[in-house]
C-alpha cells in the first residue's frame, strides 16, 4: 500500500533556526513529490515539484531535495512568517490520486 | 501562476437544506479536479476525483448520493451537498490538475476551501 509519512508532526524554531522537515514514502512507483504549504483556513499552496532522487529545487528560505525513500524540506534562517503546516504529497506511477502525508506543522517565534 | 478559485468562501445554512460549492480554475483547463475536506488540524481527506465530461469516482465510504458532482466544462466543477446535516460541517477544499511537459508533469493546484457549517 502506498504510504507518506511526515515527521515531525509540529515543530518551534526560534527565528533565525534553521531546519530540516522529513517526509518518509513507500510507493509502487514514484511520478513525483510534491511540497505545499497550508496557512489556516486556507488551501494549500504549491511550493515545490520533485521527479528524480538527487533533484533539489529552491525558493527564497525554503530548498526541498528528495531520495529513493524520503525528501526533506530544508527551511534556512526561518522568519515568523514561514509558520505554517507544509504537506507532502506523492502521485505514483500506477495512480491518478495524490497521496498525502499528515503534515508538519511549523511555528517560528521572533 | 496557477489559479484555483472557490465560491463561496463561508456558508451557513439550515440542516436538511442543500448548498452548492464551485471550484474554478481561472487561467488554465483541468480535465480532472479533487474535492477534498479537512477537519480541524487533519490533512485533506479525498473524497472524489471529478474528469470532466464523465462521472466522478468516489472514495471509499464517501456518499455518492449525498455529495453530488459536476464537472461539465474543464474549468468549472461543482460539489453539492444534499440534505446537509451538522455532521456535514467541515472545511471543503478543491483542487485541480494541470499538466505540463507534454502531460508528462501533473500538478495539483488548490481553491482557497469553503467553511460550511450546517444548524
Amino acid at each position: 500500500e502506498d504510504q507518506v509519512t511526515q515527521s515531525p508532526e509540529a515543530l518551534r524554531l526560534q527565528e533565525g533556526e534553521s531546519s530540516s522537515l522529513n517526509c518518509s514514502y513507500t510507493v509502487s512507483g514514484l511520478r513525483g513529490l510534491f511540497w505545499y504549504r497550508q496557512d489556516p483556513g486556507k488551501g494549500p499552496e504549491f511550493l515545490f515539484t520533485l521527479y528524480s532522487a538527487g533533484e533539489e529545487k529552491e525558493k527564497e528560505r525554503l530548498k526541498a531535495t528528495l531520495t529513493k525513500k524520503e525528501s526533506f524540506l530544508h527551511i534556512t534562517a526561518p522568519k515568523p512568517e514561514d509558520s505554517a503546516t507544509y504537506l507532502c504529497a506523492v502521485q505514483t506511477l500506477t495512480g491518478q490520486n495524490f497521496v498525502f502525508g499528515p503534515g508538519t506543522r511549523l511555528s517560528v517565534l521572533p | 501562476g496557477a489559479v484555483v478559485s472557490q465560491h463561496p468562501s463561508r456558508v451557513i445554512c439550515k440542516s436538511g437544506t442543500s448548498v452548492k460549492i464551485e471550484c474554478r480554475s481561472l487561467d488554465f483547463q483541468a480535465t480532472t479536479m479533487f474535492w477534498y475536506r479537512q477537519f480541524p488540524k487533519q490533512s485533506l481527506m479525498l473524497m472524489a476525483t471529478s474528469n470532466e465530461g464523465s462521472k466522478a469516482t468516489y472514495e471509499q465510504g464517501v456518499e455518492k448520493d449525498k455529495f453530488l458532482i459536476n464537472h461539465a466544462s474543464l474549468t468549472l466543477s461543482t460539489l453539492t451537498v444534499t440534505s446537509a446535516h451538522p455532521e456535514d460541517s467541515s472545511f471543503y477544499i478543491c483542487s485541480a490538475l494541470r499538466t505540463s511537459g507534454g502531460a508528462s508533469q501533473e500538478t495539483q493546484y488548490f481553491g482557497p476551501g469553503t467553511r460550511l457549517l450546517v444548524l
